[in-house]
């Protein structure tokens, strides 16, 4: 079974902080993506990578930034964290769309356990 | 930028009532996916629709694409308390870019 890790399951952290959130992936997939679950607003996407090194924004990128240097793991950082970036985060994975032809089974997304960020 | 909008936001059925959850898009889909959140879980996928017009059975649970790509729909048939949870839709953008719609909560009562 495919697994996706989340480095924290809960975290408190205070406003300034820098706070780094860690996913890691063991299919050897691709896409990874970081979203943000919200009461009322369902999961909104962050930003996510389809390639090593490679990055692009979500819906919601403001104050956050990413890293992927290797396959395995995609890394969510707030550089300051705000009250307003109290959420539940959870990390994403699937393998590559390879065209038009893709067959459809390897596209679903794999989710990790989420990681709750309380700012205070 | 491309949304997914669902109906209703909540749903409270008795215990083996159906249960049907709405997705809209404003824009024509490449494909459209259902995914299931049990409370204090995280989403789980259950199903990918690619074609016009394609219906899919799982079980009780019933999958349709629009003829036009444009909007799905997921029926639920003599509901169970084990049903429990939050359906969203997903449809995937251009370079792999999955966005959900806001989600159905589901409740049922026993």
């Amino acid at each position: 079974d495919v697994k996706v890790t989340q480095s924290s399951r809960y975290l408190v952290k205070r406003t300034g902080e820098k706070v780094f959130l860690e996913c890691v992936q063991d299919m050897d997939h691709e896409n990874m993506f970081w979203y943000r679950q919200d009461p009322g607003l369902g999961l909104r996407l962050i930003y996510f990578s389809y390639d090593v090194k490679m990055k692009e924004k979500g819906d919601i990128p403001e104050g956050y930034s990413v890293s992927r240097e290797k396959k395995e793991r995609f890394s969510l950082i707030l550089e300051s964290a705000s009250t307003n970036q109290t959420s539940m985060y959870l990390c994403a994975s699937s393998s590559v769309w390879t065209g038009k032809l893709l067959v459809a089974t390897n596209e679903k997304l794999f989710f990790g356990s989420g990681t709750q960020l309380s700012v205070l | 930028g491309q949304q997914v909008m669902q109906i209703p936001q909540y749903q409270h059925v008795q215990e083996g009532e159906d249960f049907t959850t709405y997705c809209n898009s404003s824009t024509t889909l490449s494909n459209i996916q259902w995914y299931k959140q049990r409370p204090g879980g995280h989403p789980v996928f259950l199903i990918q629709l690619v074609k016009s017009g394609e219906v899919k059975k799982q079980k009780r649970l019933t999958f349709q694409f629009g003829e036009a790509k444009k909007n799905s729909s997921l029926h639920i048939t003599a509901t169970q308390t084990t049903d429990v949870g939050t359906y969203f839709c997903a449809a995937k953008t251009s370079y792999d870019k999955v966005i959900f719609g806001p989600g159905t909560s589901l409740s049922v009562i026993p």
